[in-house]
């Protein structure tokens, strides 16, 4: 079964530039797997980041920006904030109308 | 806005219907999902369904135990989650599936406890 990967943990200084990635245990990441990405503060639901590999869904800082690097699928933050301490996951579609989450990416920010 | 019910606590073996109530767009225009969380963990996927409710799909470890359901007329998404463990434990999210495999809107949650 194909796990989707993503570094546990990251840190960036504030104002800095971060790049989180989302894997394959087995494979490469492309376009035809639509990454998205998510945002999640402690108790709050989810919020939509990127879609599409590097779609900004509405209201987000073009900060935020999404990529295929190498293997992978990025979410990039230009100019990090307090605010972007948060849980990022993203979403890979497998096929055969099956999603697969990473297992997320604790950002600290200091 | 999605809102989601039925949450609560139920002993393992136990049975929980959840409910996700939609306003604010055309509900049966759009797939739906519902995506979990258990406790101090990372988002799963567990099933999506289609607008007319003619296909559904979900992860493996709730195929055969969780039924998803919608109601047009009503605005509204069911999970029915029968034989629970303690590894279904957790927050229920309701969102609202988008074309290119991603999710837009969600709902607040709500919380699902199995224990005896």
């Amino acid at each position: 079964q194909t796990v989707v990967t993503q570094e546990p943990s990251f840190s960036v200084s504030p104002g800095g530039t971060v790049t989180l990635t989302c894997g394959l245990s087995s494979g490469a990441v492309s376009t035809s797997h639509y990454p998205s990405w998510y945002q999640q503060t402690p108790g709050q639901a989810p919020r939509t980041l990127i879609y599409r590999t590097d779609t900004r869904s509405s209201g987000v800082p073009d900060r935020f920006s999404g990529s295929i690097l190498g293997n992978k699928a990025a979410l990039t933050i230009t100019g990090a904030q307090a605010d972007d301490e948060s849980d990022y996951y993203c979403i890979l579609y497998m096929g055969s109308d099956i999603w697969v989450f990473g297992g997320g990416t604790k950002l600290t920010v200091l | 806005q999605l809102v989601e019910s039925g949450g609560g606590v139920v002993q393992p073996g136990g049975s929980l219907r959840l409910s996700c109530a939609a306003s604010g767009f055309t509900f049966r225009n759009f797939w739906m999902s519902w995506v979990r969380q258990a406790p101090g963990k990372g988002l799963e996927w567990v099933a999506n369904i289609k607008e007319d409710g003619s296909a559904k799909y979900y992860v493996d470890s709730v195929k055969g135990r969780f039924t998803l359901s919608r109601d047009n007329a009503k605005d509204s998404l069911s999970l029915q989650m029968n034989s629970l463990t303690v590894e279904d434990a957790g927050i229920y999210y309701c969102a609202r599936a988008r074309s290119g495999y991603y999710l837009d809107t969600w709902g607040q949650g709500t919380l699902v406890t199995v224990s005896s």
